[in-house]
């Protein structure tokens, strides 16, 4: 079974400083890692798609990165801002359809 | 629609009685998904459609749980003479296929309110 986690569960920072981001799996036969923001009581929104060949994408300021061979990957968030304020949430897909969610980490930016 | 549309988004019900969830696909979009998420606690996979079939029913938590899929494209998730345990925000997705490397993308959600 596909074991998800992301660290630290919540984070604060100041505005203008980067985030980092942690997502680990256990099982690196994953297709792809999609990146996920959730505002409060609100659905999901797909940030980042990484196929499982690619090492980084880009949108932005946001940067993710893949490595497979370790099971991690890494949402880098540059400058923040604090609309930035939301839960981030990484998800593996290992068969063909079905995601696998990690916890999610919780992010505020103080202005 | 621009993306997944979910209907309604709260629904407040009085336990032991059946409530319908509705989602309404991207438009072109053959894979659909259903996922809970409970106060506190991560995405829980519930359903996969490729098109009208669920070859993929393995997180329906009980049989008061069933689904469908008409004409490709909406889906409505049934919940059967509902306990308070079901409360949880419904989250619907969809993606182009079942294609390794498609995009899943989520509508709204529906929070259901046990009472």
């Amino acid at each position: 079974k596909q074991e998800v986690t992301q660290i630290p569960a919540a984070l604060s920072v100041p505005e203008g400083e980067n985030l980092v981001l942690n997502c680990s799996f256990t099982d690196s036969a994953i297709y792809n890692l999609q990146w996920f923001r959730q505002d409060p009581g609100k659905g999901l929104t797909s940030l980042l798609l990484i196929q499982s060949s690619q090492r980084e994408q880009t949108s932005g300021r946001l940067n993710a990165s893949l490595d497979k061979s370790s099971g991690r990957s890494t949402l880098y968030i540059a400058a923040s801002q604090p609309g930035d304020s939301a839960t981030y949430l990484c998800a593996v897909r290992r068969d063909d359809y079905k995601l696998s969610f990690g916890a999610g980490t919780t992010v505020t930016v103080r202005a | 629609g621009a993306g997944v549309s979910q209907s309604p988004s709260n629904k407040v019900t009085e336990k032991g009685k059946d409530v319908e969830l509705r989602c309404d696909p991207i438009s072109g979009h053959t894979a659909l998904y259903w996922y809970r998420q409970s106060l506190g606690q991560g995405l829980e996979f519930l359903i996969y459609f490729q098109g009208n079939s669920a070859p993929d029913k393995s997180g329906l938590p009980s049989d008061r749980f069933s689904a469908e899929r008409t004409g490709g494209s909406v889906s409505t998730l049934t919940i059967q003479r509902t306990q308070q345990e079901d409360s949880a925000v419904y989250l619907c997705a969809s993606s182009l296929g079942a294609r390794k490397n498609t995009e899943a993308f989520f509508g709204q959600g529906t929070r259901l309110t046990v009472v």
